[in-house]
C-alpha cells in the first residue's frame, strides 16, 4: 500500500513568517493530493488540493507544489494568522486516501 | 448538500464491552465510505473503506469490524473493547469513481477503561 510521510510533526512560527511542510509518498500510481487542517477536537477539512498533471496550486496565502519525480508534495502557508495555528495532514490518494502523520502548526503573535 | 453524521461524540467504555459507532451520509449516492482512527498525537489511519453495500475492505488488521448495511450506512464495531482502542475515530466519505476530496465527520473520542 501507499505510505506517507510528512515533516516535520510541530512547527512555530511567527505570525506574519511563512510555514512549510513537506510530504513523500511512495505509490507512483496516487494522483491526487489533498492538505486538511484539523482544529482540535473536529475532523480534518480540506484546505487545497493537488493532481499529478499539476506542478503547482495557490489559493490566497495557500499554496501546495508537486514533484512527480521525487514524489514529494509541499505545503506553503505565507502571511500567517494566529488562526492557522492547527494540525495538518497531508494525504495521497488514488482510491482511498493515505495519510501522513501530520504537522501541528503554532503561530505566536 | 451533503452531509455526514457520525455518533455519538464521545464515548466511555469499559473494557471487554462491545462498541457500535455509525456513520450516516445524506445528499449522495454509492459514496466511497471510511474509517479513520487516530491516536493521540499521531496520524490518521485507514481501518476500513467501502465502495458499496456489503463491500468491506480492511486496510489493518485489528479488534474491529465495519459493516454497510445501507448505501450511506457505515458501522464500526467490536465484539470486546481493549484499552488500545481508544482514540478518535472519524468517517468520511467521497465521490465513488472521482479521485476527489474525502469529507469528514466530527469524529467520537472512545476511551476504553
Amino acid at each position: 500500500g501507499e505510505n506517507v510521510e510528512q515533516h516535520p510533526s510541530t512547527l512555530s512560527v511567527q505570525e506574519g513568517d511563512s510555514a512549510v511542510i513537506k510530504c513523500t509518498y511512495s505509490d507512483s500510481a496516487s494522483n491526487y493530493f489533498p492538505w486538511y487542517k484539523q482544529e482540535l477536537g473536529k475532523g480534518p477539512q480540506l484546505i487545497i488540493d493537488i493532481r499529478s498533471n499539476v506542478g503547482e496550486k495557490k489559493d490566497q496565502r495557500i499554496a501546495v507544489t508537486l514533484n512527480k519525480t521525487a514524489k514529494h508534495f509541499s505545503l506553503h502557508i505565507t502571511e500567517t494568522q494566529p488562526e492557522d495555528s492547527a494540525v495538518y495532514f497531508c494525504a495521497a490518494s488514488r482510491n482511498q486516501f493515505y495519510f501522513g502523520t501530520g504537522t501541528s502548526l503554532t503561530v505566536i503573535p | 448538500s451533503q452531509t455526514i453524521h457520525q455518533w455519538p461524540a464521545t464515548l466511555v467504555q469499559p473494557v471487554g464491552s462491545p462498541l457500535s459507532l455509525e456513520c450516516t451520509v445524506e445528499g449522495t449516492s454509492n459514496p466511497n465510505l471510511y474509517w479513520y482512527r487516530q491516536a493521540a498525537g499521531r496520524g490518521l489511519q485507514l481501518l476500513f473503506y467501502s465502495v458499496g453495500i456489503g463491500q468491506i475492505s480492511s486496510e489493518v488488521p485489528q479488534n474491529l469490524s465495519a459493516s454497510r448495511p445501507q448505501d450511506r450506512q457505515f458501522i464500526l464495531s467490536s465484539k470486546k473493547l481493549l484499552l488500545s482502542d481508544s482514540g478518535f475515530y472519524l468517517c468520511a466519505w467521497s465521490v465513488r469513481l472521482e479521485n476527489t476530496e474525502a469529507f469528514f465527520g466530527q469524529g467520537t473520542r472512545l476511551t476504553v477503561v
